[in-house]
């Protein structure tokens, strides 16, 4: 089965950048998406179609895409950007099946 | 405001069924593909099944295939899992969510299912 592969864990300064990584062969085809997630609450999506942003989410936020690896990059992290990310994708074998990398704990020291 | 309301979780035990429901309002359900997802304890998130604008294609993770039915009821502006055979590794929060592009661009809240006996 087609998996997407994520660091566990990102820990970082409040002010520096943190790049969160997420692999996986299909990528070059499908777009990704980033998903953050406090604890108790339902995700919400900060990053889609690879780069774009939607409204309301932070400048901070953005995305990028080199080959089979998408990145999220925070720049000049705030204590309320600690959480669970999670980057998503699908299948490109023509069976549209939808998979999420299995999350990163981003941690703001 | 789009709104989806997650409801229908609980207790049940091992080989028992639940019916899980989201009631959607604040855009026109019947244009988009729906989800449901999943996340079991201090674990990530899982996708578990889809379902097309009008119903007719529905897709599912491995794992809940043959045990799991999503369905829709446009007229109701609702989005139903039914799940039956259930297993201690299907404890879990269930959202729904819906689909744009690929994207899941709003969630519910989530609803609670615990199997055990």
């Amino acid at each position: 089965s087609y998996e997407l592969t994520q660091p566990p864990s990102v820990s970082v300064s409040p002010g520096q950048t943190a790049r969160i990584t997420c692999s996986g062969d299909a990528l070059p085809k499908q777009f990704a998406f980033w998903y953050q997630q406090k604890p108790g609450q339902a995700p919400v999506v900060v990053i889609y179609k690879d780069t774009e942003r939607p409204s309301g989410i932070p400048e901070r936020f953005s995305g990028s895409s080199s080959g089979t690896t998408v990145t999220l990059t925070i720049s000049g992290v705030q204590a309320e950007d600690e959480a669970d990310y999670y980057c998503q994708s699908a299948d490109s074998s023509g069976t549209y099946l939808v998979v999420f990398g299995g999350g990163t704990k981003l941690t703001v020291l | 405001e789009v709104q989806l309301v997650d409801s229908g979780g609980g207790l049940v035990q091992p080989g028992g069924s639940l019916r899980l429901s989201c009631a959607a309002s604040g855009f026109i359900f019947s244009n988009y593909w729906m989800s449901w997802v999943r996340q079991a304890p201090g674990k990530g998130l899982e996708w578990v099944a889809n379902i097309k604008e009008d119903g007719s294609e529905k897709y599912y993770v491995d794992s809940v295939m043959g045990r799991f039915t999503v369905s829709r009821d446009n007229a109701k502006n609702s989005l139903y899992l039914q799940m039956n055979s259930l297993r201690a590794e299907d404890t879990a929060v269930y959202y729904c969510a819906r689909e744009r592009s690929g994207c899941f661009d709003h969630w519910g809240q989530g609803t609670l299912v615990t199997v055990s006996s």
